[in-house]
């Protein structure tokens, strides 16, 4: 079935490091990649997304590449600052072609906290 | 900018207690999700519903019951709560095949 691995953490940079989390999926057909992030005390927003192979997501500095050779979908940034300190999901969901509620049963890592120290 | 508004934002409940919880989106969003968050698991989706007066089974639907009772309202019902449902519990919409946007979640102890 399908499924999502992040790597573990909780991951502690200092400020203006680069920051990359690892994210693999296993899936069949073409699903749609997400990150999302949740910062302390409420709930998950979007960061960024991707919904086919060599696409590139990028937001606030963040940038994601759709891998589908690899099966992956790391989140990088280049400079991260201590605002950047939440809680990272990566997530898929079905293919394109799924329509109504099942486009979006998001399918969730199990999240990777980072820390940015000042 | 409501978007997504579930109530309560805390509860306490004995085990054997029932409980409701609430969900409404603002955003004319056809679907609409329940998921629960617990440490080291990430979130599961415990039901969804593509539209309205449709409601299916996530992946960890046991213990749980939904009404979609508009398209606007979605309730997540524990008819009798156990200590094994104390998580955090995200309600969630989308527009058919687009990006789910969640509310701020909903802690629930259960003693």
């Amino acid at each position: 079935g399908n499924s999502v691995t992040q790597m573990e953490g909780p991951v502690t940079l200092s400020e203006e490091a680069f920051l990359t989390i690892n994210c693999t999926y296993t899936a069949t057909g073409y699903p749609s990649l997400f990150w999302y992030v949740q910062y302390p005390g409420e709930g998950l927003q979007l960061l960024l997304k991707a919904t086919k192979a060599d696409d590139k997501g990028s937001n606030k500095g963040f940038e994601a590449t759709y891998r589908k050779e690899t099966t992956s979908f790391h989140l990088e940034k280049g400079s991260v600052q201590v605002s950047d300190s939440a809680v990272y999901f990566c997530a898929l969901s079905r293919g394109r072609t799924d329509y109504g509620g099942s486009q979006g049963n998001l399918i969730f890592g199990k999240g990777t906290k980072l820390s940015v120290k000042p | 900018n409501a978007g997504v508004t579930q109530t309560p934002k805390f509860q306490v409940l004995k085990t054997g207690q029932s409980m409701t919880l609430q969900c409404a989106q603002d955003m004319n969003h056809n679907s609409m999700y329940w998921y629960r968050q617990d440490p080291g698991m990430g979130l599961r989706l415990i039901y969804y519903s593509a539209s309205e007066g449709t409601t299916d089974k996530g992946e960890v639907p046991n213990g749980y019951n939904v009404s979609r009772l508009n398209k606007r309202e979605f309730s997540l019902r524990l008819e009798s709560a156990a200590p094994s449902q104390t998580s955090v519990y995200f309600c969630a919409s989308s527009l058919r095949g687009n990006t789910i946007y969640f509310g701020e979640g909903s802690w629930l102890t259960v003693v």
